[in-house]
């Protein structure tokens, strides 16, 4: 099984910076993502990790360690349509019996405040 | 274009009445997701069907049937719900296979559903 873990809600200022920890524990590991969602809405896709180190797009940027089970998220220049929930979610390894499933953290809720 | 459709965007239904809901995906995708979303909690894997066969069922309750009539289509069927089964009832798709970037899941926007 998988052990996932992300801040339940963090604040900040429009123009900051902020960065979601995610830290994980599993028997298998076959990439880690991150997804925004409004309240109401669905999950949109953000970024991607399979190999150590740091992607990066546009104003987000996402980074892994497998060896220590972490990543995070990074927001720049914040703004306030950047207020919502961000998922982190662990994809499972490709069997036969969890190809495809990608296991949620709790999500962390970002306020960004004028 | 990365766009999943669902409907219907609401629905209202009795413990014993049927009813389905509607996935569809012109990506090319081959691996169809359902999962259902309660407030303030993240996503719940319910079933993954991969080129068009069931390939996961996390343990649903028989009441939720879910069908892949083609590449492209997915359903839910309902019948005898709960009141604890109102969620938010979210339609992914993915490629299917890994690749470079890794199976990305895209969402749709969900069907919510309450039960009474």
């Amino acid at each position: 099984g998988q052990n996932i873990d992300q801040p339940t809600e963090m604040t900040a200022t429009e123009g900051a910076i902020v960065q979601i920890n995610c830290t994980y524990q599993t028997s298998g590991f076959n990439g880690l993502f991150w997804y925004q969602q409004h309240a109401g809405e669905a999950p949109t896709f953000l970024s991607y990790n399979v190999l150590d180190g740091l992607e990066e797009k546009g104003r987000f940027s996402s980074f892994l360690s497998r060896s220590k089970g972490y990543s995070y998220l990074l927001l720049k220049e914040l703004q306030m349509k950047d207020s919502a929930s961000y998922l982190c979610a662990v994809m499972a390894p490709m069997t036969t019996d969890s190809w495809g499933k990608l296991q949620f953290g709790a999500g962390t809720q970002v306020v960004v405040t004028p | 274009d990365t766009e999943v459709t669902q409907t219907p965007k609401h629905l209202v239904m009795g413990m014993t009445n049927k009813k389905s809901l509607k996935c569809e995906q012109h990506m090319g995708h081959r691996a169809m997701y359902w999962y259902k979303q309660k407030a303030k909690k993240p996503p719940e894997l319910m079933f993954v069907y991969s080129y068009e066969k069931l390939s996961i069922n996390e343990s649903v309750p028989s009441r939720f049937s879910p069908e892949c009539p083609n590449s492209s289509l997915l359903n839910l069927h309902l019948h005898a719900l709960q009141p604890e089964d109102s969620a938010l009832y979210l339609c992914a798709s993915s490629q299917g296979e890994t690749s470079g970037g890794g199976d990305t899941q895209y969402f749709g926007p969900g069907t919510r559903l309450t039960v009474l």
